[in-house]
């Protein structure tokens, strides 16, 4: 079945410092998302892809979309405390439509 | 964005019982999903509800031990059948919400603890 690859499992990096996070995939995807998730919650949407090659910002986020569809990144730029949580990445292209997860990067700042 | 809401947040349950969680979308879709996410783990899709049709149920998933209702555009239920500690998990719902693209958002969990 699909499976995204996603690294680094878990990211421990002082605050103010720049963050990068990917994800790859034998498969292709139609749209791919990134998502937090804090502890006892459930994922929040960051940012939604869906064009080979798509760059976008949210604020101090941004991804981009591979132009092969089997991969993408996240940047978080100058890290804040509030940042720490799991991000996930997530691919879109089932029969269903629905989502296929990464396994998460856990993500601490230090003060 | 799009509010998702799931109750109940937590319960601790007694073994061998069942519990519904119910999911409450603030408009309509078409497509609703439920995942399991087990202590530390990532997402796991449990089935995806349509209006009007049966669930569908990814490979090791069954209706006995998870049936879900639709019955509407907005609600969906997810029932954990004869609940065992594996079942321990947080149990997530989304909506997929079709705009400028499919945009999938989820809920805030349910997280059930089996005893």
């Amino acid at each position: 079945g699909q499976q995204l690859n996603q690294s680094p499992q878990s990211m421990f990096i002082q605050e103010g410092e720049d963050v990068s996070m990917n994800c790859t995939s034998s498969s292709i995807f139609n749209t791919w998302l990134w998502y937090k998730q804090d502890p006892g919650e459930g994922p929040v949407l960051l940012i939604a892809l869906y064009k080979a090659g798509e760059l976008t910002s949210n604020g101090r986020l941004t991804a981009q979309f591979g132009i092969t569809r089997k991969d993408s990144f996240l940047n978080i730029s100058a890290s804040i405390p509030s940042d720490v949580g799991i991000y996930f990445c997530a691919g879109q292209g089932g029969s269903q439509g629905n989502l296929i997860f990464g396994k998460g990067t856990k993500l601490s700042v230090k003060p | 964005s799009a509010v998702i809401s799931q109750k109940p947040s937590r319960d601790i349950c007694q073994r061998g019982t069942s519990l519904t969680i119910q999911c409450q979308v603030d408009s309509q879709v078409t497509m609703m999903f439920w995942y399991r996410q087990q202590p530390g783990q990532s997402l796991t899709l449990i089935a995806t509800a349509n209006q009007g049709s049966e669930a569908t149920y990814e490979s090791g998933f069954v209706i006995d031990k998870f049936p879900i209702s639709r019955p509407n555009l907005t609600f969906s239920t997810l029932t954990v059948s004869n609940m065992s500690p594996e079942d321990s998990s947080i149990y997530l719902c989304s909506a997929e919400f079709r705009g400028r693209g499919n945009t999938i958002y989820f809920g805030e969990g349910s997280w059930l603890t089996v005893v």
